[in-house]
């Protein structure tokens, strides 16, 4: 069964690097999502991404925040200095299409953890 | 902008009871969504609730929607530990993003 795919599992970085977590949606689904979580905490949207560009942003994702589509199967979540509150699970999302029945799938996370 | 909210936050319950997560939503949702989360997992979806006075059923658990109190619930039957989990809640909102709004959540521990 198709699934999508994160890596690495868990990211390790010290405060002010640069960080790229990847995701591999799945390879029909044309929405594409990021969510994180903090510990303990509820899951929050981050940004959504159709037909190349972002479709919406939440407050979270500032300027320290940018996506791509590098090719045609990677979506990656740039931060680009990190911060000690940055530290969470981030989650990648695909959906298939343009109905709002379309169920979003979830990856397994990348735990970042910024030191 | 909706807002969803879950309780209780916590639930402690032996095997062989029964108990209910309660979903309130602050503005129409297109539809409801209950997951269930184990420690450092992903997200496993359990039920996708389309439309008002919806109700499915999979083995123990049982989810309903009522659109009109802007409440859903997530039944639980005769539970056992294979239960324990975090159960969160989710609206969708925002025309064709249909991104998703997560409740608080609801960590379950189901005791022997």
């Amino acid at each position: 069964e198709p699934e999508v795919t994160q890596t690495p599992s868990h990211q390790v970085t010290q405060m002010g690097q640069e960080v790229i977590l990847r995701c591999v949606p799945i390879s029909n689904h044309l929405y594409f999502y990021w969510y994180r979580q903090i510990l303990g905490q509820k899951v929050e949207f981050l940004v959504s991404f159709y037909n190349n560009e972002i479709s919406e942003k939440s407050e979270i994702f500032d300027d320290q925040f940018s996506v791509e589509r590098p090719d045609g199967s990677n979506f990656t979540l740039k931060i680009r200095s990190t911060k000690l509150e940055d530290s969470a699970m981030y989650f990648c999302a695909s959906r298939i299409g343009t109905s709002s029945y379309n169920e979003q799938f979830f990856g397994p996370g990348t735990r970042l953890t910024v030191l | 902008e909706l807002k969803v909210e879950q309780n209780p936050l916590f639930l402690s319950m032996q095997e062989g009871k029964n108990y209910t997560i309660y979903c309130n939503y602050s503005t129409t949702s297109d539809r409801l969504y209950w997951y269930r989360q184990d420690p450092g997992k992903s997200l496993e979806s359990l039920f996708v609730l389309l439309s008002n006075g919806a109700v499915k059923q999979e083995g123990r658990l049982m989810a309903s929607l009522d659109t009109k109190a802007r409440l859903s619930t997530l039944h639980i039957t005769a539970a056992v530990h294979d239960l324990s989990a975090t159960y969160f809640c989710a609206g969708t909102y925002g025309g064709a993003t249909n991104k998703l709004i997560f409740g608080t959540g609801t960590l379950l521990a189901v005791q022997p």
